[in-house]
């Protein structure tokens, strides 16, 4: 099956710093999505990115579909964006089997 | 309107106990989908409905009996649960499964499910 991996699996930054998460996927994908999952378990949409690139406030992300990897990028960070995040895909060759499969996620804490 | 609502958050039961999840939503998404979250684990897919037919079991234990009563609706009904399958349960939909196309998917809260 399609392996995604996301790195780094734990991140620290002090308040007002930058960071970027990655995800690496290992075949051809019809969706990308990036999740934050905040401490009561909601998965929060941020990102629906198969390829290219968006922005969304303090957020944004990259995908390059041809070389198999997607970037998040957090600029001044703040504390209330300590949490999971997650990339999920959805291979484009899985046919009737189509579905979400999610990366291991990235632990995000910022300190105030 | 962007919202899955899922009722209970939270539920406790026993090994005997018959219980019900409920999902909702009112976007016109034709996928519905189920999934189970152990702590510190991503989510992992159990069930995929689309078009209200059961597309995809992820070789789940019969315990837990999945129903799509309608394209609003999704049920997951409990029985005779385990321990361990103490998790967070979280139900999400899509236009569709998969394809071509916008297939955002959309997660409601969850609920979160003890088994004593």
């Amino acid at each position: 099956g399609i392996q995604v991996e996301q790195s780094p699996p734990d991140l620290i930054l002090q308040e007002g710093a930058n960071s970027t998460l990655r995800c690496n996927f290992s075949d051809s994908v019809n969706n990308l999505q990036w999740f934050h999952q905040n401490p009561w378990g909601q998965l929060i949409n941020l990102f629906y990115i198969p390829s290219g690139t968006k922005q969304n406030g303090r957020l944004s992300a990259t995908t390059v579909a041809t070389e198999r990897y997607s970037l998040l990028y957090i600029s001044s960070s703040q504390t209330t964006d300590s949490g999971v995040y997650f990339c999920a895909v959805e291979i484009s060759s899985s046919g009737s089997a189509r579905q979400l499969t999610f990366g291991s996620g990235t632990q995000l804490t910022v300190l105030p | 309107d962007t919202e899955v609502t899922q009722t209970p958050k939270h539920l406790v039961m026993g090994m005997t106990n018959k219980k019900s999840l409920k999902c909702e939503q009112h976007m016109g998404h034709r996928a519905m989908y189920w999934y189970k979250q152990k702590a510190k684990k991503p989510p992992e897919l159990m069930f995929v409905y689309s078009y209200e037919k059961l597309s995809i079991n992820e070789s789940v234990p019969s315990r837990f009996s999945p129903e799509c009563p309608n394209s609003s609706l999704l049920n997951l009904h409990l029985h005779a649960l385990q321990p361990e399958d103490s998790a967070l349960y979280l139900c999400a939909s899509s236009l569709r499964q998969g394809g071509w196309g916008n297939t955002e998917a959309f997660f409601g809260q969850g609920t979160r499910l003890t088994v004593v």
